[in-house]
């Protein structure tokens, strides 16, 4: 069974561009959560996503946005990128949420702003 | 509000020494516990849980027991391995399941 697949791996940009990360859940899975990996802060809770409905929100600015499709796949999108938004972003899905749900995480896409 | 505290790396131990990671969190309610492990280059996976008070969690030698007396959920291993060599992340999630609130990670270096 694939696991979270996450594209791309790896960018670069500069400040004041936007990008947009993809993120491919399990089959079968309909939750999927982002989240903000840096070396000093650990992992920040982004938004989570579940039937194409946001139901969570970290506390991020609204640069940061994402949406889930039909199919569950989901994307986000920063806009007008600063030097700390340089971070390792991390997608999550779940089958079920609940008191035992599990995240099954992707690889991560591995954003740096010059 | 809902948080997690564990202890700041890095550690480094040699081969087959005793392994704890401290973790303490602060919940409303009773949420589930859960340490992740992140191996060089991958993603988070998911290493052992715990659903509620007095539960062990154990999975490849790695034991903690979630502790609702002292709010906490310790990692521990008898005999570590250089294969054991990662980040480790302790976590908690509300009672709806629907957000997770993730340590800020161990690092740990085991050497032969």
């Amino acid at each position: 069974k694939a696991g979270v697949t996450q594209t791309p791996r790896y960018l670069i940009k500069t400040r004041g561009q936007q990008v947009t990360l993809s993120c491919s859940p399990i089959s079968g899975h309909r939750s999927v959560s982002w989240y903000q990996q840096t070396p000093g802060q650990g992992l920040q809770f982004l938004f989570e996503y579940f039937s194409e409905t946001q139901r969570n929100k970290g506390n991020f600015p609204g640069r940061f946005s994402g949406r889930q499709f039909s199919n569950s796949r989901s994307e986000m999108n920063v806009s007008t990128l600063e030097l700390g938004d340089s971070a390792l972003y991390l997608c999550a899905s779940s089958l079920v949420t609940g008191i035992t749900g599990e995240l099954f995480f992707g690889e991560g896409s591995r954003l740096t702003v010059l | 509000g809902n948080s997690v505290t564990q202890m700041e790396g890095p550690v480094t131990l040699s081969e087959e020494a005793f392994l704890t990671i401290n973790c303490t969190y602060t919940a409303t309610g009773y949420p589930s516990l859960f340490w992740y492990v992140q191996y060089p280059g991958e993603g988070l996976q998911l290493l052992l849980k715990a659903t509620k008070a007095d539960d062990k969690g154990s999975n490849k030698g790695f034991e903690a027991t979630y502790r609702k007396e002292t709010t906490s959920f310790h990692l521990e291993k008898g005999s570590v391995q250089v294969s054991d060599s990662a980040v480790y992340f302790c976590a908690l999630s509300d009672r709806d399941g629907n957000q997770f609130y993730f340590g800020t990670g161990t690092s740990l270096t085991v050497i032969p």
